[in-house]
């Protein structure tokens, strides 16, 4: 069973930096074709694709955000990191990170709870 | 604004059939790229609901069916109950962005 946890502060200044960690079970970042990826969500709003890493160790990002994003992986600890620098108000949202399987479409399956992330104006 | 285009709500009643369109563009859904659909329930994660255009994951039940032609697809729900009550969300890849795309969200309200 693949099950994944988002971690991080729930409140970042404006100008400050975000660190979210995704800790995962269930799957190797090492096996060919398997990706984690990060979506957020503002409070009322659609999902927003932010960034993947890949058991190669390619990363993606979105390009509206690239110059903000670096995303890790830490195989033997299953984890993931996502920093996002400069953070603003604008960033409010709930972050998620999920399993993606890169030779089966790429699709977002299973997601973490997400966790909250405010940033206040 | 999103890449991909849905209708923000759509409603019908209990037994009903719905749809929620899901429009693109020729470097996404229109250039081959699979559609992949998501539920969200209010206060939780997105599941996945269809994904490669019309497969449904094990547990999901068959009420629910997923097409795709041209630049657009489509998720369709049949015999409507109040449990379908719900956000759902389109995916799919871009090839000019590198990577994926979602649509707006539909919030389906069970009448």
């Amino acid at each position: 069973q693949i099950t994944l946890k988002e971690s991080g502060p729930t409140l970042v200044k404006p100008t400050q930096t975000l660190t979210l960690t995704c800790t995962f079970s269930g799957f190797s970042l090492r096996k060919s074709g398997v990706g984690v990826g990060w979506v957020r969500q503002p409070p009322g709003k659609a999902l927003e694709w932010l960034a993947v890493v890949y058991w190669d160790d390619t990363e993606r990002y979105s390009p509206s955000l690239k110059s903000r994003l670096t995303i890790t992986k830490d195989t033997s600890k299953y984890q993931v990191v996502l920093t996002m620098t400069n953070m603003d108000s604008v960033d409010t949202a709930t972050y998620f990170c999920a399993h993606q399987q890169l030779d089966g479409g790429n699709w977002f399956d299973p997601w973490g709870q997400g966790t909250l992330v405010t940033v206040p104006s | 604004q999103s890449v991909l285009t849905q209708p923000p709500s759509v409603s019908g009643a209990p037994g009903q059939r719905v749809t929620i369109s899901c429009t693109g563009s020729n470097s996404n859904i229109g250039a081959g790229y699979d559609v992949h659909w998501y539920q969200q329930l209010p206060g939780t994660a997105p599941k996945l609901l269809i994904f490669g255009n019309n497969n449904r994951p094990s547990g999901v039940p068959d009420r629910f069916s997923g097409s795709k032609s041209g630049t657009s697809a489509s998720l369709a729900i049949t015999g409507l109950q109040a449990e379908d009550e719900a956000d759902y969300h389109c995916q799919s890849y871009d090839s000019g962005l590198s990577g994926s795309v979602f649509g707006g969200g539909t919030k389906l309200t069970v009448l």
